[in-house]
């Protein structure tokens, strides 16, 4: 099993580029996340999707959109890409969103707009 | 909003020694606590989850416990070695998914 896989691992943007983090699980887990990792800020959480179909709005989602392909895969996408959008981003995954379900975590997007 | 802190930001201890991080949240609502692992550049690593109604896990020189009315949890590493430096994260589930900003292990061998 691959686990979480993330696609690009390195991107450099310029302001106002758009560009589509890719993610995928292999786990057939039913809930994924997108988070975003800042020096001093921890990781925040983007969006998740409890489960394929639905998606909701996590700490930071502006400027963000996710898509749920399917069970197996959760897009990130930058419209309109900004500096404060330099990042690493982070894709997990659970079997549920509910108590008692750790989450697996990809190896990360590192984002730099320019 | 829930607030979840882990002190200290950094530890740099001599090999053998156990030592024990710290995770504090402020909202007590929460369905579980889980412990992770970051080396430089690379994903997490999921070491312990505690789930509400549990007060301690154990996984090799690994225990975690949850005391959910204080709003603590500690992270206890026995004996330590060179390859358990890394940084340390807790994070907390309830209606959102909240992570501490680490405590930035070192081992000196």
């Amino acid at each position: 099993n691959a686990g979480v896989t993330q696609t690009p691992k390195f991107q450099v943007l310029k302001t106002g580029q758009s560009m589509t983090l890719q993610c995928a699980q292999d786990m057939n887990h039913n809930s994924m996340y997108w988070y975003r990792q800042d020096p001093g800020m921890g990781l925040r959480l983007i969006y998740y999707s409890a489960s394929e179909g639905t998606t909701d709005k996590g700490e930071v989602p502006n400027g963000y959109n996710v898509s749920r392909l399917n069970k197996r895969e959760f897009s990130l996408r930058l419209e309109s890409a900004a500096p404060s959008q330099t990042s690493v981003y982070f894709c997990a995954s659970s079997e549920s969103t509910g108590p008692g379900y750790e989450q697996y975590f990809g190896p990360g997007t590192r984002l730099t707009v320019t | 909003k829930q607030e979840v802190t882990q002190i200290p930001a950094a530890l740099s201890v001599p090999e053998g020694e156990n030592l024990v991080l710290n995770c504090s949240f402020t909202d007590s609502a929460i369905y579980n606590l889980q412990w992770f692992r970051q080396d430089p550049g690379k994903g997490l690593t999921s070491l312990l989850l505690i789930q509400s109604s549990q007060r301690e896990q154990t996984s090799g020189r690994l225990n975690a416990s949850l005391d959910k009315s204080s709003g603590r949890s500690t992270l206890y590493i026995a004996a330590s070695q060179p390859g358990d430096s890394a940084t340390y994260l807790c994070a907390v589930t309830g209606n959102q998914f909240y992570f501490g900003t680490g405590t930035s292990l070192t081992v000196i061998p």
